[in-house]
């Protein structure tokens, strides 16, 4: 049974950093790509950043650019998101989601973490 | 940057057919897919590469995707699929997403 399991998430003042992981299991995870999605908190979905199976490729929504670092752990089966400058707009629950490629969108989507930036 | 819209509400009545539309420029062009999330759950894929079905999803749910909009079909329309639906498709390696659709079965 494929499972993702995001954890990280916590209430943390604007201007600071915070680690989010995604645990997987039950598929083999250096298959494929992966990606953070975020939903604002009675708002809709938005694609937050994804990287390659094999880390050499990340790419960014361009709100998060040169903030946010997505990367992955194949040994781990974990996939990561460092933020940092965090503003009260960044406040959302962090989904972590499997890619099926080819512009298949998102197969499999873990229950997410949720991230208040408030002072 | 790449935007994608949908309508902010459908209604529908039990038993008939539903459409969600999804616009964007030359989004034919390009594969969608859609989502749907009920209250406190997390998104579900319901279709994918335009029209096809993900293993467990009704027959009910259909796709396409031509010109500048895409569309997901929901034929003889139940009161378990009321939820948002959202559309999303790639630009340049990065994902979007429409602003998603509330659809109401009445």
């Amino acid at each position: 049974e494929v499972q993702l399991v995001e954890s990280g998430g916590g209430l943390v003042q604007p201007g600071g950093s915070l680690r989010l992981s995604c645990a997987a299991s039950g598929f083999t995870f250096s298959n494929y790509w992966m990606s953070w999605v975020r939903q604002a908190p009675g708002k809709g979905l938005g694609w937050v950043a994804n990287i390659k199976q094999d880390g050499s490729q990340k790419y960014y929504v361009d709100s998060v650019r040169g903030r946010f670092t997505i990367s992955r752990d194949n040994v781990e089966n974990s996939l990561y998101l460092q933020m940092n400058s965090l503003t009260v707009e960044d406040t959302a629950v962090y989904y972590c989601a499997r890619d099926i490629g080819l512009g298949g969108g998102f197969d499999f989507w873990g229950r997410g973490t949720l991230v208040t930036v408030s002072s | 940057s790449y935007e994608l819209t949908q309508p902010p509400s459908v209604s529908v009545f039990p038993g008939q057919t539903a459409s969600v539309t999804c616009s964007g420029d030359k989004l034919g062009n390009k594969y969608a897919c859609w989502y749907q999330q009920k209250p406190g759950q997390s998104p579900l894929l319901v279709i994918f590469q335009d029209s096809k079905r993900p293993s467990g999803i009704p027959e009910r749910f259909s796709g396409s995707n031509s010109g500048n909009t895409a569309t997901l079909a929901i034929n003889e329309t139940q009161a378990m699929d009321e939820a948002d639906y959202y559309c999303q498709s790639w630009d340049s390696n990065t994902g979007v997403f429409g602003g998603g659709t509330k659809l109401t079965v009445l």
